[in-house]
């Protein structure tokens, strides 16, 4: 079964507008990691968060985590149609196997 | 620096062939683990190697089975294929130690079975 679980399932919004996903999952973790993955292609990773952080940027990204909710939340700033794409949140247990489990996705439209 | 390169991109096989997918992690790297994503769903873990054995295991048969050579790349072997098979196989590495956290992942090979 699946670990974690991305909500919504689907995203449209207009370019320069901003998005945000969100994950939860069900167990203890060591890592949260975020990844891009354009339709029929590889994941790209977006960014990781230890289980001891709360919040980290990168460039128009920025993820916060909450372990008492298990919950995570991916913002993308000022929104491109480049950025049109599912969204994935993978998690690692806390067993250190570094086995990712995966949730359904989100998928971005960013409309021009 | 070359990232995790993955052959053949696409491939079509028969019911009840068997096929090999191959990986090469990216530089530095020396775990490799397999990922199976069927069309809407997430990855799921196929199953995971470090110094050429097999690691961890998801809840996949045996007829998935791999392989990891002394340079760390790695191939996934389905035997007896279905029609279930078909889908996007992704192949990760990562650097064990403490500042190998973050997972990278390849193109994928697509597989259809026919």
């Amino acid at each position: 079964s699946q670990q974690g679980e991305e909500d919504p399932q689907a995203l449209s919004i207009q370019e320069g507008e901003n998005a945000t996903m969100n994950c939860s999952y069900k167990t203890s973790i060591n890592n949260l990691q975020w990844y891009r993955q354009n339709s029929g292609r590889g994941l790209v990773h977006l960014i990781l968060i230890r289980s001891n952080e709360r919040e980290k940027h990168s460039g128009r990204l920025r993820v916060t985590l909450d372990t008492s909710k298990k919950s995570s939340s991916l913002l993308i700033t000022a929104s491109r149609a480049a950025d049109t794409a599912s969204y994935f949140c993978a998690t690692d247990w806390m067993d250190s196997s570094y086995k990712l489990i995966f949730g359904s996705g989100t998928r971005l439209l960013v409309r021009p | 620096d070359a990232g995790v390169t993955q052959s053949p991109t696409h491939l079509i096989k028969t019911r009840g062939q068997q096929v090999t997918l191959r990986c090469s992690p990216k530089s530095g790297h020396d775990t490799v683990s397999w990922y199976q994503q069927a069309l809407g769903q997430g990855p799921q873990f196929i199953f995971q190697y470090y110094e050429e054995e097999e690691r961890q295991r998801g809840n996949f048969p045996d007829r998935f089975s791999g392989h990891q050579f002394p340079n760390y790349s790695s191939e996934l072997n389905v035997n007896a294929l279905l029609l279930g098979d078909s889908a996007l196989y992704l192949c990760a590495s990562r650097r064990t130690g403490l500042s190998g956290n973050t997972i990278y992942f390849g193109e994928g090979s697509w597989l259809t079975v026919v």
